[in-house]
Formats: structure tokens, C-alpha cells, sequence
């Protein structure tokens, strides 16, 4: 059964820190790995990820993909309280009626 | 304008009642979604619409029924609400390769 694990599930840091999410991943017939972040409300998407050591960055946010090993990685740098969120990742299959599968997520929480 | 509305934002209801929750999209996707969202904030793939058509039926009890009037609507219809149905709904479409989520629907069973 394919699944999407990520780590850690929670994570408290100082604003100003650096942080590393973890996403792990085995799903069958792999296309592109998703990240995506919850506040309060709907999920909202970050980077899309389809190729190995490609890193995708947008502001300080950054992203890569390790297709040999199975994971990927989520990088914040000098983090502000507006990171605070569930920041989730999911495995997208190139067929199959329920294309992607969601991990987790894990709960980031930036205290001033 | 936006993209992915859902109504209501929030439903308080009794054990045993029946309830619907409302979608509409004008991003023009032919893909839509409901997915269950539990405490554990796992996001699980409940049913998919493409253009109107039900393409997959997960593991749901047959309580859920989807229905889809049109391209730009997929409305959840739930009868006799249990205690486990209390969770967040989401409406999703899907344009290039990525979901596009409403804001979510707090479900909660009394």
C-alpha cells in the first residue's frame, strides 16, 4: 500500500531559526512530490517536485527531491511566527484513480 | 472571486440528522474532490468527480453521497450523522497536476 510518511510531527523553534521537514515516500508508479501549507483554513500549494536535485526555492522557502532515496526535503530559513502551519506533503501517481496520497504533516510552530 | 468556495464554513448538528455541504469552482477544472481531514490532520481521498462522472468511491460508508449537478458543483449529502463524522471537509479541484482547495467545512456530531 503506498504511503507518505513525514518528520518530525511537531516542531517548536525561536524565530530567525532554520528549519528542516522531512518526507519520506513509496508510491507506486511515481510522478512528483507536493508540499503544501495549512494555516487555519484550506491547504495552500508551495513547490511541485518531479525531478532529482532539482531545488525549487520561492523566497525562504526551498525544496528538493531525492528520487533514489525516496525523499524530500522542506528547508525554512530565518523563520517568522507567519510560518507557523501544517506543512504537508503528498505522493502524486502517474495513473490510478486517487493520484496523490498525503502525509501526515507535520506541525511547525515559530515562537517570537 | 473565490476559486474553490464551500458552504458552510462550520455545521453543529445532532447524531442521526442529515446534512449537505455545498461546492462550487470557477477555475474551469473537470476534477474535483471531497477529502476528510480527521484530529490527526490526515487528508484522506473520500470521492473524485470528473466532469460530473463519480470516478472513485473510496472505502466510505454509503451514508456519503456525492452529487454533482454541473462541472463547477460537487455537493456531499450525509444521512444519519454519527459521532466519527466530525471532522473538516474539503472540496478540491485539480488543475495542472496540483489540488486546489476551499477554505473546508468543521463538521461537528453532537
Amino acid at each position: 500500500e503506498d504511503k507518505v510518511v513525514q518528520s518530525p510531527l511537531s516542531l517548536v523553534v525561536h524565530e530567525g531559526d532554520t528549519v528542516t521537514l522531512n518526507c519520506s515516500y513509496e508510491v507506486t508508479n511515481f510522478r512528483s512530490l507536493l508540499w503544501y501549507k495549512q494555516e487555519k483554513k484550506a491547504p495552500t500549494f508551495l513547490f511541485m517536485l518531479t525531478s532529482s536535485g532539482i531545488e525549487k526555492k520561492s523566497g525562504r522557502l526551498s525544496s528538493i527531491l531525492d528520487k533514489k532515496e525516496l525523499f524530500s526535503i522542506l528547508n525554512i530559513t530565518a523563520t517568522q511566527t507567519g510560518d507557523s502551519a501544517i506543512y504537508l506533503c503528498a505522493g502524486r501517481r502517474i495513473q490510478g484513480a486517487q493520484k496523490l496520497v498525503f502525509g501526515q504533516g507535520t506541525r511547525l510552530t515559530i515562537n517570537p | 472571486d473565490t476559486a474553490v468556495s464551500q458552504t458552510p464554513k462550520y455545521l453543529v448538528t445532532q447524531m442521526g440528522n442529515d446534512k449537505s455541504i455545498k461546492c462550487e469552482q470557477n477555475l474551469g477544472h473537470d476534477t474535483m474532490y471531497w477529502y476528510k481531514q480527521d484530529s490527526k490532520k490526515f487528508l484522506k481521498i473520500m470521492f473524485s468527480y470528473n466532469n460530473k462522472e463519480l470516478i472513485i468511491n473510496e472505502t466510505v460508508p454509503n451514508r456519503f453521497s456525492p452529487k454533482s449537478p454541473d462541472k463547477a458543483h460537487l455537493n456531499l449529502h450525509i444521512n444519519s450523522l454519527e459521532l466519527g463524522d466530525s471532522a473538516v471537509y474539503f472540496c478540491a479541484t485539480e488543475g495542472y497536476e496540483k489540488l486546489f482547495f476551499g477554505s473546508g467545512t468543521q463538521l461537528s456530531v453532537l
